[in-house]
């Protein structure tokens, strides 16, 4: 069965302070791999798509990279804007529709 | 209208009433999906819709219904609300339903059955 997990479920960050958040999966074939930020009482907003082990991406202070069995959300001197919720999807190859979405890391960056 | 929109954007709702939720997407899109957020949950899929005049039963379809008249409209209706339909609902769309494409949301409904 299809399954992401997600961790830390929260992580505190002091201003300028990098880190990273993980999402492993387990799916049967790998469509696509894709990174929401949530922000309280709004809809998931779309970061990052990849489509294969080995591809990276990168928006501002944010990097995305992609293996066979997880992708790491790199996080860059984050400042207090980038507090959020931070969800990963995939999609696999089985047959179906369906987006499986982790929990989600709740990211607090102090200032 | 630039995405997607989605009405009301809360509501409460005795037990037992009918109710239905907006979502109007600007974009085109051929797929459309309704989700449930709860927390300790995630996103669970409820309704989705290939193409205008289809759809499919997601994870969680049990007490729901939509309907895909046109492209741009994929309303989701809760026949007899229960408590356990308290939650936050987003509409999302994408191009293509299974293709690796991007989906994206709406803002969503925070409905509360009492």
């Amino acid at each position: 069965e299809d399954q992401v997990t997600q961790s830390p479920e929260a992580l505190r960050l002091q201003e300028g302070e990098s880190s990273s958040l993980n999402c492993s999966y387990t799916v049967s074939g790998l469509r696509g791999l894709f990174w929401y930020r949530q922000d309280p009482g709004k809809g998931p907003e779309f970061l990052f798509t990849l489509y294969s082990a080995g591809e990276e991406k990168e928006k501002e202070r944010l990097k995305a990279t992609l293996t066979k069995k997880e992708s790491f959300l790199h996080i860059t001197a984050p400042k207090p804007e980038d507090s959020a919720t931070y969800l990963c999807a995939v999609q696999g190859t089985s047959g179906t529709y369906k987006y499986i979405f982790g929990t989600g890391t709740r990211l607090k960056v102090l200032a | 209208i630039a995405g997607i929109t989605q009405a009301p954007t809360s509501q409460i709702l005795a037990a037992g009433r009918r109710m239905t939720l907006r979502c109007t997407q600007d974009m085109r899109h051929n797929a459309m999906y309704w989700y449930r957020q709860d927390l300790g949950l995630g996103l669970r899929l409820i309704h989705y819709s290939n193409t205008a005049g289809t759809t499919g039963k997601g994870e969680v379809p049990d007490g729901y219904s939509v309907s895909r008249a046109n492209t741009d409209d994929f309303p989701l209706t809760l026949a007899s609300a229960v408590p356990s339909q308290t939650s936050v609902y987003f509409c999302a769309s994408s191009n293509e339903v299974g293709a690796g494409d991007t989906q994206y949301f709406g803002p969503g409904t925070r409905l509360t059955v009492l």
